[in-house]
């Protein structure tokens, strides 16, 4: 069974740094074309997609918020771990983890059907607030 | 960036009712890039619909996508009294890679 699951302070204080931890079951980020990103929903802005670590190490970031982001994954654990740095009370909001799986398409050479997420964690609650 | 709009904002309907949502992109998108999510408090979000029509595994068969270009539409048929939720639709794109519009509401009349 395919789980994620979210993990994190759920106060931070303005101008600090915050660190999530998206723990993964059922599945391995070192499977080919497995990809983990971590997704935000605040009330001011709905869905909002953050950064996206796949299983070659290659990193995306939003690009509003790439000087603030920081994904990165610990393999032997399992897991991927989310930094944002200078965090602002706009910031507050619940933040999700959520699998999108590739497949290797032959004919073209590239991994294809990795557009969506099919698994998401409930999320963690995060505040920013003195 | 691709900017995703849904409408209606909230759809107000009765179990047994068709619901039909829409999301509109401010650009054509590819139809292999556009997916569907409900939201139910306190639960993970669950894919619906990728690939603009293609269900979910698990997803009964009254959920429903179609379109191409810019217009999307989700239909549910024949709602249960399980269905009533948010439902977002998301792209793939570039820069930022992923994005969802708004939202639709779905409430009991």
């Amino acid at each position: 069974q395919v789980t994620l699951k979210e993990s994190g302070p759920a106060l931070v204080a303005p101008t600090q740094t915050l660190t999530l931890t998206c723990v993964l079951s059922g599945f391995s980020l070192s499977t080919d074309g497995t990809r983990v990103s971590w997704i935000r929903q605040t009330p001011g802005k709905a869905l909002e997609w953050l950064a996206r670590i796949d299983w070659d190490d290659d990193k995306f970031y939003r690009p509003s918020l790439k000087t603030r982001l920081s994904i990165s994954k610990d393999t032997s654990k399992n897991q991927v771990v989310l930094t944002m740095t200078n965090m602002d009370p706009e910031d507050t909001g619940s933040y999700f983890c959520a699998r999108s799986q590739g497949s290797y398409d032959r004919a073209s050479g590239y991994y294809i059907n990795h557009y969506y997420f099919d698994h998401w964690g409930q999320g963690t609650l995060v505040t920013v607030s003195s | 960036e691709i900017v995703l709009t849904q409408s209606p904002g909230t759809l107000s309907l009765s179990p047994g009712e068709r619901a039909t949502l829409s999301c509109r992109a401010s650009r054509s998108i590819s139809s292999d890039y556009l997916a569907w999510y409900q939201q139910k408090p306190g639960q993970a979000l669950r894919l619906l619909i990728f690939g603009t029509s293609n269900r979910a595994t698990g997803i009964p068969d009254r959920f429903s996508g179609s379109g191409s270009g810019t217009d999307f539409t989700l239909t549910i048929s024949g709602l249960e009294p399980e269905d009533f939720a948010v439902y977002y639709c998301q792209q793939y794109g570039r820069a930022p890679l992923y994005t969802f519009g708004q939202g639709t509401k779905l409430e009991i009349k």
